[in-house]
């Protein structure tokens, strides 16, 4: 089964800077999306970014960016030039291309971002 | 506007008292699933459905049904709560395999007692 891990169970950075949120993951299959969601105080799970592990570029969004490291399975979170709205809860997923369309989420970084 | 909408919002119940929580989606999305939140554990499914009338088991079904009658709706059934289902549920949609990731709805707070 695939395993989704956060080793970062909080983290804060000061507004305008920029944070990196880790995640690694594991599994024997070659194709499948990775995300990173956001989940703010109203609890609403919002995508973020969204990589299909066949594309070699690193996906952009914005401020956000992923480094994608399909050998060493990480997929990291780049948030660029922090904002108070960032404060939130970010999870990152697994998605295998197969029929249940279950999608693997890591237990969550807590951000706080500081003005 | 296209969303995924469940109610209630908030629930507190006792337990072994049945309860339904509602799933509608208005963007015709095959996919529908449900998952729970708990601290430290992330989201984990409990139920998937790729169609109407096809619903499967997700990683955490013990306690919980579902029915898919019709393609916009997904309830969750809870026939005999215990406290250990108190949890924060989510629905999600998708269109298809292909498409990736899903859709949200904005969540059930449950407390059974």
């Amino acid at each position: 089964a695939q395993t989704v891990t956060q080793s970062q169970p909080e983290m804060s950075v000061q507004e305008a800077e920029t944070v990196t949120l880790s995640c690694t993951y594991d599994t024997s299959e070659n194709n499948y999306y990775l995300f990173w969601y956001k989940q703010p105080p109203s609890r609403q799970m919002i995508l973020v970014i969204r990589q299909e592990a066949y594309k070699q570029q690193n996906a952009t969004e914005n401020r956000f960016s992923v480094n994608f490291q399909k050998a060493a399975k990480s997929f990291s979170l780049k948030i660029s030039d922090s904002q108070l709205g960032d404060t939130a809860m970010y999870f990152c997923a697994f998605m295998k291309v197969y029929n249940n369309n279950d999608m693997r989420f890591g237990a969550g970084t807590r951000l706080t971002v500081k003005p | 506007e296209a969303q995924v909408t469940q109610n209630p919002r908030y629930l507190i119940t006792v337990t072994g008292k049945k309860l339904t929580v509602t799933c509608s989606q208005n963007m015709n999305h095959e996919y529908m699933s449900w998952y729970r939140q708990d601290p430290g554990l992330g989201l984990r499914q409990i139920y998937y459905s790729m169609n109407v009338e096809v619903t499967d088991k997700g990683d955490v079904p013990e306690g919980y049904k579902v029915s898919r009658k019709e393609k916009r709706n997904f309830p969750l059934i809870l026939e005999s709560p215990s406290p250990n289902q108190t949890s924060l549920y989510f629905c999600a949609s998708s269109l298809s395999l292909w498409q990736g990731g899903y859709t949200f709805g904005s969540g059930t707070r449950l407390t059974v007692v």
